[in-house]
């Protein structure tokens, strides 16, 4: 069965650079959430997506910004890198108003050196 | 506002039965969800209770109490593979997930 597909698996950037995360949902899955899980962390809301308009935000900073596109695809654009950056980055999608159901893609390492 | 509670770690030993308790305190309570994560990869979904009652599902099985806040996780014949962070979510209005900390649960021989 189709799985939710993260891109890239690991990324390394420096300071102050910008990065760009891409997940792609299980077919007809139309509602995307990003979290971001810090060392012995749990994961933490970032922002979600339903049918290409943003549904709820949590706690992103302001360097960061994401869209979903027509395919349902959703990026999470990250500028000014900060160390504290640092972390795996999940996605996860599930079909709007259906109980149960959430499936993470197998996340990005994002490391800031 | 949100917050859930879990224990940060437990032990217990290969065969046996463990319980990890979750209380919460949400405002918009939508379904309680249980993942299993192995460090480094993703969660991994376990069990979904949404209303009052135990859900049953091989080895596992989830217990919640809407009135009390509360849910547990119990698992059954514990086997090595099991060593694993135990995450309680809470879907809150909009459907986001909370999480609780995880509890970080050892099986030993």
């Amino acid at each position: 069965a189709a799985g939710v597909i993260q891109s890239p698996r690991h990324l390394i950037k420096e300071k102050r650079e910008t990065a760009t995360l891409k997940c792609y949902p299980i077919p007809r899955h139309d509602t995307v959430y990003w979290y971001q899980q810090g060392p012995g962390q749990d994961p933490q809301f970032l922002i979600s997506f339903y049918e290409k308009m943003q549904s709820d935000k949590g706690s992103i900073p302001d360097r960061f910004s994401a869209q979903q596109f027509s395919d349902y695809h959703s990026e999470l654009n990250m500028s000014s890198l900060e160390l504290g950056d640092s972390a795996l980055y999940f996605c996860a999608s599930t079909p709007r108003g259906v109980g149960g159901g959430y499936t993470f893609g197998s996340g990005t390492r994002l490391t800031v050196v | 506002g949100q917050n859930i509670d879990q224990p940060t770690e437990m032990t217990a030993t290969e065969g046996a039965i463990v319980q990890i308790n979750c209380t919460y305190q949400t405002s918009g309570f939508n379904g309680l969800f249980w993942y299993q994560q192995h460090a480094g990869e993703a969660p991994t979904f376990l069990s979904y209770n949404v209303l009052d009652g135990l859900e049953e599902k091989g080895r596992f099985s989830s217990f919640l109490s809407r009135s009390k806040g509360y849910s547990y996780l119990l698992l059954k014949e514990l086997q090595m593979k099991d060593s694993a962070s135990y995450l309680c979510a809470v879907r809150w209005a909009g459907g986001k997930l909370i999480f609780g900390q995880g509890t970080e649960l050892s099986v030993k021989p």
